[in-house]
């Protein structure tokens, strides 16, 4: 149980695209979302969290207006990384916190490394 | 604030030997922590974690940890570490104070050799 995902795993787009990543929740009802921006060979960084039906709160630094999240379901949230500049090039991981069996853990998703050309 | 501090960048260790991995952190009242294993390109794994109660929890893969407030420390340990162990090994913090999100160390590699 507990099993959460993502799509794409891989992504390479060209600068001033945008991309869409997917963070699923397959067994599990998530009432919250987060999602990290990790660096290579460094920690994760909480980059916003997503209530379903609510507007994302974004940590200090972030910009919203760059990074779109949307939690519509309590299954599903997205984040669309809007004209993405060769810097946001990185790995976006989301986790799921929900009703698992534990409200307070956060459950993982693969991660998806995105690559802007 | 709440932080997590993992002093050990990297350890390498023999296989069949024993594994201890620290972690410090900071939190305002009654902490969540969590260890969390991330092996290359992947997400990550929860191997356990401690809310409350006895303060030493057993994991997955056969990993523990022991929660000691004195020290406001939260060590992995595995008395015997598999070559499939070789991974990063995040310790994060969390808790009603800030509305469970977390906070992770940087993180330590470890690195198994034959």
């Amino acid at each position: 149980g507990a099993v959460v995902s993502q799509h794409p795993s891989r992504v390479i787009c060209k600068s001033g695209t945008s991309v869409k990543i997917e963070c699923r929740s397959l067994d599990f009802q998530a009432t919250t979302m987060f999602w990290y921006r990790q660096f290579p060979k460094q920690s994760l960084m909480l980059m916003a969290t997503s209530n379903e039906g609510s507007k994302a709160t974004y940590e200090q630094g972030v910009e919203k207006d760059k990074f779109l999240i949307n939690h519509a379901s309590l299954t599903l949230s997205t984040l669309t990384v809007t004209s993405a500049h060769p810097e946001d090039s990185s790995f976006y991981i989301c986790s799921a916190r929900g009703l698992a069996g534990s409200t307070d853990t956060q459950y993982f998703g693969p991660g998806t490394r995105l690559t802007v050309l | 604030a709440q932080s997590v501090t993992q002093p050990d960048i990297h350890i390498t260790v023999s296989e069949g030997a024993s594994l201890e991995l620290r972690c410090n952190y900071s939190y305002g009242a009654t902490p969540y922590l969590f260890w969390y294993v991330q092996s290359p390109g992947q997400g990550l794994q929860l191997l356990l974690k401690y809310f409350s109660g006895d303060t030493l929890v057993q994991g997955i893969k056969g990993f523990e940890a022991e929660f000691k407030r004195s020290q406001s420390s939260f060590n992995l340990r595995k008395p015997s570490v598999h070559w499939s162990d070789a991974a990063e090994y995040f310790c994060a913090v969390g808790g009603r104070l800030n509305d469970y999100k977390l906070s992770f160390g940087a993180g330590t590699t470890v690195t198994v050799r034959a």
